[in-house]
């Protein structure tokens, strides 16, 4: 389809591994972010990259935590030696600039 | 650090009742949108209010910014079970991008 697509849908892992969360925003979207999501709750905001400017990372909780994006396009959300406060639901949304976000399903991480 | 507070955080009615969800904060927005989010998928967009004092109707809905454009509110005249989920505020700072979330309102409509 032509929606925010993420992979995988959902994920298991043990603590102390390392996670990589894949978005790929909407052909010609230029602004993308990721959000975190507890369960029933509201978004955290983790991460902006608007065109070729420098992201905004003030979201990020930690440093275990990083993101980038390739070529103006897919995203990777990458949490390092991960935790179990790390189980959450990460959402995806892309955007043109300055205008409202179209989100993905968003990925369900889950830490045992 | 600009916060939003969503109230109520849970609100369950029988059909046909109306019910106000509320958004309130200290900071100043540019602009403020509701979403709908159904388990498992990621928050719909319902409306963006931009201007102070606006308010939007959307079928049975009804959206208010407030005239300091701090707070909003979400109005739903006689819910239906098709209602039911999970309705969160967002309001945008200036020009940036991101958005900063309330809590969200988990909204059952019984039959």
């Amino acid at each position: 389809g032509a929606g925010v697509s993420q992979s995988p849908s959902n994920k298991v892992t043990e603590k102390g591994k390392d996670v990589e969360l894949r978005c790929d925003p909407i052909s010609g979207h230029t602004a993308l972010y990721w959000y975190r999501q507890s369960l029933g709750q509201g978004l955290e905001f983790l991460i902006y990259f608007q065109g070729n400017s420098a992201p905004d990372k003030s979201g990020l909780p930690s440093d275990r935590f990083s993101a980038e994006r390739t070529g103006g396009s897919v995203s990777t959300l990458t949490i390092q030696r991960t935790q179990q406060e790390d189980s959450a639901v990460y959402l995806c949304a892309s955007s043109p600039h300055g205008q409202p976000q179209h989100f993905g399903d968003g990925t369900r991480l889950s830490i045992l | 650090t600009q916060l939003l507070e969503q109230s109520p955080q849970f609100l369950s009615i029988q059909e046909g009742e109306n019910l106000t969800v509320y958004c309130n904060s200290s900071s100043v927005f540019s602009s403020l949108q509701w979403y709908r989010q159904e388990p498992g998928e990621g928050p719909v967009l319902l409306v963006t209010v931009v201007t102070g004092g606006e308010v939007k109707k959307l079928k049975r809905l009804t959206f208010q910014f407030g005239d300091a454009r701090k707070d909003s509110s979400l109005h739903i005249t006689a819910a239906q079970p098709g209602d039911t989920g999970l309705y969160l505020c967002a309001g945008r700072s200036g020009n940036t991008g991101k958005l900063i979330f309330g809590q969200g309102t988990t909204l059952q409509v019984k039959p």
